[in-house]
């Protein structure tokens, strides 16, 4: 059984205050792993995929990387427009199209 | 463009009672999903669609659901006799090529409430 745990549960950041979030998991024959970013009230918004040990994905502020059993979150110099829920899920080679998501990282970024 | 519908986006009934959830994906996206998510929690998958057939239904938790999609594009999620266990955030998704590993991209869900 695929399993992501994310880490930690919830953190708050001053302005430019870099940090980063973590995604463990356990999968049987890794496809891919996804970031999500989630605001209050909407669905989750794709961010990246990750599909192998040592790959890199950057956006903006955000850059994404991948070992054999964890995955980061980097937030370089967030600002207030960063604070969301952020999302892990990944998906095995024995669960078809289903994803396995993570409780999520709640991030606030405070001015 | 447009992303994936999803309607009502709230929902209130009372136990018992039978409810209907509408998604309308991307169009051109052949594989349609949905998942549950309750509060503080990851959604969880309850099924997918590759084209008009039920390519995975493991998720569903009980025979009280059900889900359609009779025309390969449009979804209903349909649930019979709610339980106040049912209420939680309803997402729809949709991926433009289905057995791969492309993203899927989330409806703004309905929120049902079983009173």
């Amino acid at each position: 059984e695929d399993q992501v745990t994310q880490s930690p549960e919830a953190l708050r950041l001053q302005e430019g205050e870099s940090s980063s979030l973590n995604c463990s998991y356990t999968v049987s024959g890794l496809r891919g792993l996804f970031w999500y970013r989630q605001d209050p009230g909407k669905g989750p918004e794709f961010l990246f995929t990750l599909y192998s040990a040592g790959e890199e994905k950057e956006k903006e502020r955000l850059k994404a990387t991948l070992t054999k059993k964890e995955s980061f979150l980097h937030i370089t110099a967030p600002k207030p427009e960063d604070s969301a829920t952020y999302l892990c899920a990944v998906q095995g080679s024995g669960s078809a199209r289903q994803l396995t998501f993570g409780s999520g990282t709640q991030l606030t970024v405070l001015p | 463009g447009a992303g994936v519908s999803q309607t009502p986006s709230n929902k209130v009934t009372e136990k018992g009672k039978y409810v209907e959830l509408r998604c309308d994906p991307i169009s051109g996206h052949t594989a349609l999903y949905w998942y549950r998510q309750s509060l503080g929690q990851g959604p969880e998958f309850l099924i997918y669609f590759q084209g008009t057939g039920a390519a995975d239904d493991s998720g569903l938790p009980n025979d009280r659901f059900f889900a359609v999609r009779p025309e390969g594009s449009v979804s209903t999620l349909k649930i019979q006799r709610t339980e106040r266990g049912d209420s939680a955030v309803y997402l729809c998704a949709s991926s433009l090529l289905a057995g791969d590993n492309s993203p899927l991209h989330f409806g703004n869900g309905t929120r049902l409430t079983v009173t």
